[in-house]
């Protein structure tokens, strides 16, 4: 059906609160990704899903930061103690295989909208 | 270190004419490479990727172009409308990231009436 769906589209927080950030991929997609982009910048990878388990997390920036997927579909992206320099938009996106490894032609990620994260 | 950057951050063209949008990429082992267009408060979109035993590949009014000997890596857009207005980040993968994408700065596209 519908495309990767993120709420809330919007997160206004003060510094050292707890944010959660949910990801609905698309239907079937068995691998789930995260990205922070900052103004002015490409989307950095934070951590991938391939099912339940996060197959690469080396893009979290420290351990405030945390990511579950435990029925190999929605995602939750945690962050605690936010800080200032967290904000920015973080960019969800899935697709129906990790190809690449496997020799198949394209590892189409498909995007959310993003939710723009703001620490005041 | 391994980086994916542009040449230029800011392109703008008039309208009906073609648009070429460049990235230089540094890591030898890049095997796989995008080109997302993203519109303002929107998430990146796939437009067309390229796979490093081919040099070139065409998709609806847009090309890119791979050339691995000096590690560039183009989008061409072919009649450019005020809908191709964005911002465009080419992005890439290596096999021994796995899936992780690497994507560059981004160039913005203005299209002139």
């Amino acid at each position: 059906g519908a495309g990767v769906s993120q709420t809330p589209s919007n997160k206004v927080t003060e510094k050292g609160k707890y944010v959660e950030l949910r990801c609905d991929p698309i239907s079937g997609h068995t691998a789930l990704y995260w990205y922070r982009q900052s103004l002015g910048q490409g989307p950095e990878f934070l951590i991938y899903f391939q099912g339940t388990g996060a197959a690469d997390d080396s893009g979290l920036p420290n351990d405030r930061f945390f990511a579950v997927r435990p029925e190999g579909s929605v995602s939750t992206l945690k962050i605690q103690r936010t800080e200032r320099g967290d904000s920015a938009v973080y960019l969800c996106a899935s697709s129906l295989v990790i190809g690449l490894l496997a020799g198949l032609l394209t590892n189409e990620q498909f995007f959310g909208p993003g939710t723009r994260l703001t620490v005041l | 270190g391994e980086s994916v950057g542009l040449h230029l951050p800011t392109l703008s063209v008039q309208e009906g004419d073609n648009s070429i949008i460049n990235c230089a990429y540094s890591n030898s082992a890049s095997d796989y490479f995008i080109w997302y267009k993203q519109e303002s408060g929107k998430g990146p979109q796939f437009i067309i990727d390229i796979r490093s035993n081919m040099d070139k590949r065409q998709g609806q009014r847009v090309t890119v172009l791979l050339n691995k000997t000096v590690k560039h890596l183009s989008l061409q857009i072919a009649a450019t409308q005020p809908g191709d207005s964005a911002v465009y980040f080419c992005a890439e993968n290596a096999l021994n990231r796995d899936d992780k994408i690497i994507f560059g700065k981004g160039t913005r596209l203005h299209i002139l009436p």
